[in-house]
């Protein structure tokens, strides 16, 4: 069975420093995966997707995500976090045949100033 | 357009009361899913459909019941509402398999008590 691992639960960051979300899954072949961003009370906006090609997707608010499939990793990236970045991110799979995505259970990031 | 429209965005009921949760999508979507949210557990899979007239169960189906009359929505109910069904009911569809990622609702917060 697909899984997702988001295997931090809460991270915390100064304004400014860089951001690194960590996302592994578990399916034999290559999934469509998908990272989205959720703000209190709000619902789920996609940041970015990688359907295939380019490991390296660009999203969103300078989102980036690199696929790395020895590592069946799709970690989230961002150079630079802003304050505005605090809220909880999930990252999902849904294999190419397909008809659900499953979720991880989500990393809520901190930005201290 | 407005995408993926929840109706009501809260509700309070009472163990045992029966409610339905209206999702909408003017997106000509064909797949479209019930998810709930709880702390620490991500999204997890209700019930989901891949057409009008279909439906099919996810990953934590017991208790509740959908129908999708209409392309357009995709109804949620609790037939006996309990309190370990207090959770935050997302909605979500998609426009078919392949390459294409999910569009979210902005979710029904249901207390049960």
């Amino acid at each position: 069975a697909q899984s997702v691992t988001q295997p931090d639960i809460h991270i915390t960051v100064s304004e400014g420093a860089s951001l690194e979300l960590r996302c592994n899954y578990s399916y034999g072949a290559t999934p469509y995966l998908f990272w989205y961003v959720q703000s209190p009370g709000q619902g789920l906006q996609l940041l970015l997707k990688y359907f295939s090609g380019d490991t390296l997707v660009q999203g969103i608010k300078g989102f980036e995500a690199e696929f790395k499939r020895s590592q069946s990793s799709f970690n989230l990236r961002k150079p630079s976090v802003h304050w505005s970045d605090a809220a909880e991110y999930f990252c999902a799979v849904r294999h190419t045949g397909g008809f659900k995505t499953i979720f991880g259970a989500g990393t809520r990031l901190f930005v201290k100033a | 357009n407005a995408g993926v429209t929840q109706t009501p965005k809260f509700r309070v009921l009472k163990t045992g009361q029966s409610m339905t949760l209206l999702c909408a999508q003017d997106m000509n979507h064909e797949y479209m899913y019930w998810y709930r949210q709880d702390p620490g557990m991500g999204l997890r899979l209700i019930h989901y459909s891949v057409g009008e007239g279909t439906t099919a169960k996810g990953e934590v189906p017991d208790g509740y019941n959908v129908s999708r009359l209409k392309k357009q929505n995709f109804l949620l109910g609790l037939e006996s509402a309990a309190p370990s069904q207090t959770s935050v009911y997302f909605c979500a569809s998609i426009l078919k398999g392949g390459p294409t990622e999910a569009f979210f609702g902005q979710g029904t917060r249901l207390t049960v008590v």
